[in-house]
This record gives structure tokens, sequence and C-alpha cells, in this order.
């Protein structure tokens, strides 16, 4: 398996624009994340679907942030419009839920993104 | 909410070294997780704990689940160059989120 797919790996864009970053999760996976990881905050989780279906959006910072899951194989984070304070590495995740207690999740290489 | 302490926030030994991290919550997890994040890549795990007192191996490295369940270790014995990079504990939180610590940081002196 090729594991959990992020694209672009670098992203290096002006305030203002609009960015989206795109993630294909591990084929069979029910569940994808995304993260943001900054050296102040640390490991932040955005948002999380399952089955295609936004379950918590509660860590997205603002509406500038948007998500999407059109199918079980993509999904994309969009933000609009960029702001300097976005810059940070953002991680997508997918991970097989069975009702257990846990699940693994298993990391894509990340997106850095800076937004001069 | 919950939350996850972790300490050292970063360490640097000297290769050949024993390595020891810990984990701490105000409250009870039921599963600790260790994860390692190398230097560019994104997050991945290392060892499951499932049970209080529960004592796991991964090659060379040893964690703990506490007896409390309010805290795990994590131990790397005889530290080599590639054992740089940032150490998470991680617990299940609500809607099978995961609370993560925030990091430990292992440097290894040249």
């Amino acid at each position: 398996d090729a594991g959990v797919i992020q694209s672009p790996r670098h992203e290096v864009t002006e305030m203002g624009q609009e960015v989206t970053l795109r993630c294909k999760p591990i084929s069979g996976h029910n569940s994808l994340f995304w993260y943001r990881q900054t050296m102040m905050r640390g490991l932040e989780l955005l948002i999380y679907f399952n089955n295609n279906v936004p379950i918590d959006d509660s860590g997205m910072p603002e509406d500038r942030f948007s998500a999407k899951m059109p199918n079980a194989s993509f999904s994309t984070l969009k933000i609009q419009p960029s702001e300097p304070r976005d810059s940070a590495v953002y991680f997508c995740a997918s991970s097989l839920l069975t009702g257990d207690l846990y699940n693994e999740q298993f990391f894509g290489p990340g997106t850095r993104l800076t937004v001069l | 909410g919950q939350q996850l302490n972790q300490s050292p926030q970063s360490m640097f030994i000297q290769e050949g070294e024993d390595v020891s991290m810990n984990c701490t919550s105000s409250s009870i997890f039921n599963t600790w997780l260790w994860y390692k994040q190398d230097p560019g890549e994104g997050p991945v795990l290392l060892i499951a704990l499932y049970k209080a007192g529960e004592l796991t191996s991964n090659g060379r490295l040893t964690a703990q689940f506490g007896i409390t369940r309010k805290d795990s270790f994590l131990n790397i014995s005889a530290s080599i160059p590639s054992d740089v990079g940032i150490y998470f504990c991680a617990g299940p939180g609500s809607n099978y989120q995961l609370i993560w610590g925030a990091g430990t940081k292992l440097i290894i002196k040249p």
C-alpha cells in the first residue's frame, strides 16, 4: 500500500491567496483526520471525517478554513484567504475505525505551508 | 478537557546512552500510545499499551502503562543516530479522536 498521500509537499503563497491541500487516505480506511503542527501549539486536530461525513470540526480555526471529503479516497483542506499565521505543517491521517477504543492513525508526510 | 503533559521537552544525549521520557495526565486513559516523528515526516506508531501495568517492548524501545492509568513511560536503550526525532504520547479522547502530548525532542550529540 502506498500509505497516505498528501500534495503538495511544500506550498509558498502570498497573504490573501487561496490555498488547497489534498489528501488521499489509505484504501479501505473509513476515517480521515486533518491536523496542523506548529512549534507554538504542537499537533492540533482541525477536523475529522467518518465515512466521508464531518464528525467534529471544532478545531477548525475560523471560517477561512474549510474541508471536504467528496468520496472515500479524497479530501481537501482549503484556506481562503490565507494569512501568515496559517504557516504550519498540515498533516492528513487515516484510520479504520472498528468500534474499538482505539484504532491506529496512519499519517501522511505533511504539507509545509508558508504564507508570506 | 483531557491533557497530556510530556517531559522532558527536549533531550541532548550521547550516542549509546539510554533515554527515558514520560507522559502524565490528570485523568485516566484506557490506552496509551507512543508515536515517533522523524524530521520532515508524519508521526508513526511505535507502541500501543492497553492494560494498566503493561510493559511492552519493540526492539530497543520499552514502554509502560502506569498502574494509576494516569501516566506512561518510554525508554530507549543504547540510542543510535536514527533515534533522533520527536516522540509523542497520545491517548483516545472522545469520538475516536486522539489527545496528543506536546512531544519530547531527542537530539543526539555528534
